[in-house]
């Protein structure tokens, strides 16, 4: 099984739509985090979570939402979907205590049309 | 503020030629990580490398190279011998080291390795 789990991996939709993407983790490790990638801009940091009750914006928070409903899970939301959310998403995992860099899931491919 | 450059928007080499991606950053924390991650045409990210500012030992893996230079601010990743397989788009990335949830990411350098 992979340690950083991402679904769906592909998802197509519509302007307006709620969307929602999770994350989902087999290693315990108590911090997740969530980014885009866009041609050209590489990766840029959406929210970051500590544990389940300490979740952090990052460089590029507005539009989006996230949910870390328990250790094991962090979910990312885009509660009205525009055309310019269209990129690849991922979702990664770090551990305090064993100070590993962070480790990042197969992403998330995004577009709204 | 922190900010990683990369260059090198895209490099084309013919396989067995060497190439270097380069990689300068900025900082003003005297103590701070630096990465370099690969993505794969399948789009995963695989990381490669940490350093610490530290140390300013060069790094050997194989193909890989890393030379660290804090007097140029610069982490150069030189593949030695490229094959197809090395094809990928090259990120490096650089953290606080107090701070290593906030990943800043270079935009990429995306090498093409033809045979």
């Amino acid at each position: 099984d992979a340690d950083v789990t991402q679904t769906p991996r592909n998802r197509i939709t519509k302007t307006g739509k709620r969307i929602m993407l999770e994350c989902s983790q087999t290693k315990g490790h108590d911090r997740m985090y969530w980014y885009r990638q866009d041609p050209g801009l590489g990766l840029r940091l959406i929210y970051y979570s500590f544990d389940v009750k300490d979740i952090n914006k990052g460089e590029i928070s507005d539009g989006y939402s996230v949910s870390r409903q328990a250790q094991a899970k962090f979910s990312l939301s885009l509660e009205s979907a525009i055309p310019n959310q269209t990129a690849l998403y991922f979702c990664a995992i770090s551990d305090r205590i064993s100070n590993q860099p962070q480790h990042f899931g197969d992403g998330t491919r995004l577009s709204i049309l | 503020a922190q900010k990683v450059t990369q260059a090198q928007t895209e490099i084309s080499v013919v396989e067995k030629e060497d190439v270097t991606l380069d990689c300068v950053y900025e900082t003003r924390d005297t103590t701070y990580y630096l990465f370099w991650y690969k993505q794969p045409p399948s789009g995963e990210l695989v990381f490669l490398i940490r350093r610490n500012s530290f140390d300013e030992q060069n790094e050997i893996s194989g193909r890989y190279s890393w030379n660290f230079q804090k007097s140029t601010s610069s982490f150069n990743f030189t593949i030695t011998a490229s094959q197809v397989v090395d094809s990928a788009v090259y990120f490096c990335a650089l953290s606080e080291a107090w701070n290593t949830d906030k990943l800043i990411f270079g935009t990429g350098t995306r090498l093409q390795v033809f045979p």
